[in-house]
């Protein structure tokens, strides 16, 4: 089975800190993805990456900055931690398959950030 | 920006009855997921149909697609407590340009 795992389940930060999210997947995929979730905006995209040191940028990258320095690890940074950044932090991944480059994706269990 | 739009945003049922839910995008797509997402946790992915099927199985599952309407349906056939979650539709546009994901549907599935 694939695994996606998140460094923390929860976590709680000051405004202002620099907090580092990792995510490790263990099935060799090409792509990895970083989202946030909010209620009643559904998941939105931060960064995605399908390939080592390769990133391309979500619908809302402002504040965020992202790693990928190995295959199998995605890391997000927030570089100065803000109230508004609150919000559940999920990660992905997915193989380029037969429905294209983009093919099924994996998700880890989550992220609950708050940041106070 | 959203591209899938999930209807209804919520939806409350007996177990053993049918549910629908419906999700409508703006522009073509290469596929389209149907992902699941009990409370609190991860998305697990449920279904992909391409933009040439019109419709696929699995289990209880049954998805149709209409790429001329611009909509798909998830249907889950005599539902259980266990299928009370939060259901998203996600579209892709081919190539490496982004999935993107509706707001979701909670579906409550009353014992």
């Amino acid at each position: 089975d694939v695994k996606v795992t998140q460094s923390s389940r929860y976590l709680v930060k000051r405004t202002g800190e620099k907090v580092f999210l990792e995510c490790v997947q263990d099935m060799d995929h090409e792509n990895m993805f970083w989202y946030r979730q909010d209620p009643g905006l559904g998941l939105r995209l931060i960064y995605f990456s399908y390939d080592v040191k390769m990133k391309e940028k979500g619908d809302i990258p402002e504040g965020y900055s992202v790693s990928r320095e190995k295959k199998e690890r995605f890391s997000l940074i927030l570089e100065s931690a803000s109230t508004n950044q609150t919000s559940m932090y999920l990660c992905a991944s997915s193989s380029i398959g037969l429905a294209g480059p983009i093919d099924t994706q994996y998700f880890g269990p989550g992220t609950r950030l708050t940041v106070l | 920006s959203q591209q899938g739009e999930e209807d209804p945003q919520a939806l409350s049922i007996q177990e053993g009855e049918n549910a629908t839910m419906n999700c409508s995008y703006k522009t073509s797509i290469n596929n389209l997921q149907w992902y699941r997402q009990n409370s609190g946790r991860g998305l697990v992915h449920l279904i992909l149909i391409r933009s040439n099927e019109r419709e696929k199985h699995s289990g209880r599952l049954r998805v149709t697609l209409d790429t001329s309407k611009k909509s798909s349906s998830l249907l889950i056939t005599a539902s259980r407590a266990a299928d009370t979650a939060s259901y998203f539709c996600a579209t892709d546009s081919g190539g490496y340009q982004k999935v993107t994901f509706g707001i979701g549907t909670k579906l409550q599935v009353i014992p």
